[in-house]
């Protein structure tokens, strides 16, 4: 079945240390986007990609990187530099005229 | 800049007991009007898209409206089930793809 997997669904990460998030998906979709989601607000956008070597900053975008090598892939890297990294993070993909599939999910916890 | 709220943060309603959530937006150009059910610690699941003012879509209990500023999502006689986090999204006119999301209504259904 097509869509979209995000793992791990739970990473725990110390004061100072970078992490990375997995989304890898088999819908072959052009565009892939990550979200946070903390209580009580909407999702954010923090990064986006059109294309496979081109990805865009969103809205909240400091503290966190991101690469784009492959179409199926779009792993979200926090690094030590984002001071409030415990969240819900979303990963999402679209093509042109189709709404979002979204992952299941990474709930980080700072430790 | 563009903005999306809903209205209630959260309901509380009996089974049987039909009502409406509310997704009030202001965008520069709108694409399409998504909604979306998410439970609790999982990735958001697709329920309509509505492209323009006037259009109305159904699925089992549920019942998406829009007009020119908001949508409607009414639940008919809902179930323990239906109970859910709605979230409402719009894309604006841009060239990507990006949606902008509200920070959603908590619906509990009770017994």
């Amino acid at each position: 079945d097509g869509g979209i997997t995000q793992s791990p669904k739970y990473l725990f990460r110390k004061e100072g240390q970078n992490v990375t998030l997995s989304c890898e998906q088999n819908l072959n979709h052009d565009a892939m986007y990550w979200y946070r989601q903390d209580p009580g607000q909407g999702l954010r956008l923090i990064y986006y990609s059109q294309i496979v070597n081109d990805f865009q900053k969103g809205d909240i975008a400091e503290g966190y990187s991101v690469s784009r090598e492959k179409k199926e892939s779009f792993p979200l890297t926090v690094t030590s530099a984002q001071k409030n990294p415990t969240a819900f993070y979303l990963c999402a993909s679209s093509n042109r005229g189709t709404g979002y599939t979204f992952g299941s999910g990474t709930r980080l916890t700072v430790v | 800049e563009d903005q999306v709220t809903q209205s209630p943060e959260a309901l509380r309603l009996q089974e049987g007991e039909s009502s409406s959530l509310n997704c009030s937006y202001t965008v520069s150009g709108l694409r399409g009007l998504f909604w979306y059910r998410q439970d609790p610690g999982k990735g958001p699941e697709f329920l309509f898209t509505l492209y323009s003012a006037g259009e109305e879509k159904e699925k089992e209990r549920l019942k998406a409206t829009l007009t020119k500023k908001e949508s409607f999502l009414h639940i008919t006689a809902p179930k323990p089930e239906d109970s859910a986090t709605y979230l409402c999204a719009v894309q604006v006119r841009e060239g990507a793809q990006k949606l902008v999301f509200g920070q959603g209504t908590r619906l509990t259904i009770n017994p």
